[in-house]
């Protein structure tokens, strides 16, 4: 069966600042993965997938993922944070009989 | 011109009541899915309904059961609530054949006093 582990349950970062997000599965076949953001009271929105291809992965909002087979990793990155970037965020892996596994979430915290 | 919409979004119960949960996608999507998401936030699949037949029915109390009249919609009756059962409820909807992009509702928060 396949899991998701989101290390970092929350995150405190300066508005301006880099971030990263980790993110590691286990799946025994080739990983679909995903990135979504939920904002307080709200549903979830998809930040960005991951199937095939370029292992790094542009998404909305100015975040990438990148994709690391030898480190089964999927980290979330954003160059520079918005205050307006402050919410949950839950990386999620998807199996064959078509189950998205979620991790436990990454709270973020913007500071001015 | 919501994509999924649940309602209610808001609802407080006492124990040992009947309650459901509606959901509907105007998404063109075959598939549609039930997630809890409980106190500290982790989500967990309970159903999945691909063209009104039921495919992913994960370890959920027979309190629970989904019903899907037709593909746009994806309901969720729970039988004599338990505090327990307070969480919040996220429909879904997806192609299955589009690797799992979901598009989610943005919730019902159950609370059973």
């Amino acid at each position: 069966a396949q899991s998701v582990t989101q290390p970092d349950i929350h995150i405190t970062v300066s508005e301006g600042a880099s971030l990263e997000l980790r993110c590691n599965y286990s799946y025994g076949a080739t990983p679909y993965l995903f990135w979504y953001v939920q904002s307080p009271g709200q549903g979830l929105q998809l930040l960005l997938k991951y199937f095939s291809g370029d292992t790094l992965v542009q998404g909305i909002k100015g975040f990438e993922a990148e994709f690391k087979r030898s480190q089964s990793s999927f980290n979330l990155r954003k160059p520079s944070v918005h205050w307006s970037d402050a919410a949950e965020y839950f990386c999620a892996v998807g199996s064959n009989d078509y189950k998205l596994s979620f991790g436990a979430g990454t709270t973020v915290t913007v500071r001015a | 011109d919501t994509a999924v919409s649940q309602t209610p979004k808001y609802l407080v119960t006492q124990m040992g009541n009947d309650k459901s949960i509606k959901c509907e996608q105007n998404l063109g999507h075959d598939t549609m899915y039930w997630y809890k998401q409980d106190s500290k936030k982790f989500l967990k699949i309970m159903f999945s309904y691909n063209n009104k037949e039921l495919i992913i029915n994960e370890t959920v109390p027979n309190r629970f059961s989904p019903k899907s009249p037709d593909k746009a919609h994806l309901n969720l009756h729970i039988n004599s609530l338990e505090l327990g059962d307070s969480a919040v409820y996220f429909c879904a909807s997806s192609h299955r054949t589009e690797h799992y992009g979901y598009t989610f509702g943005s919730g019902t928060r159950l609370t059973v006093v």
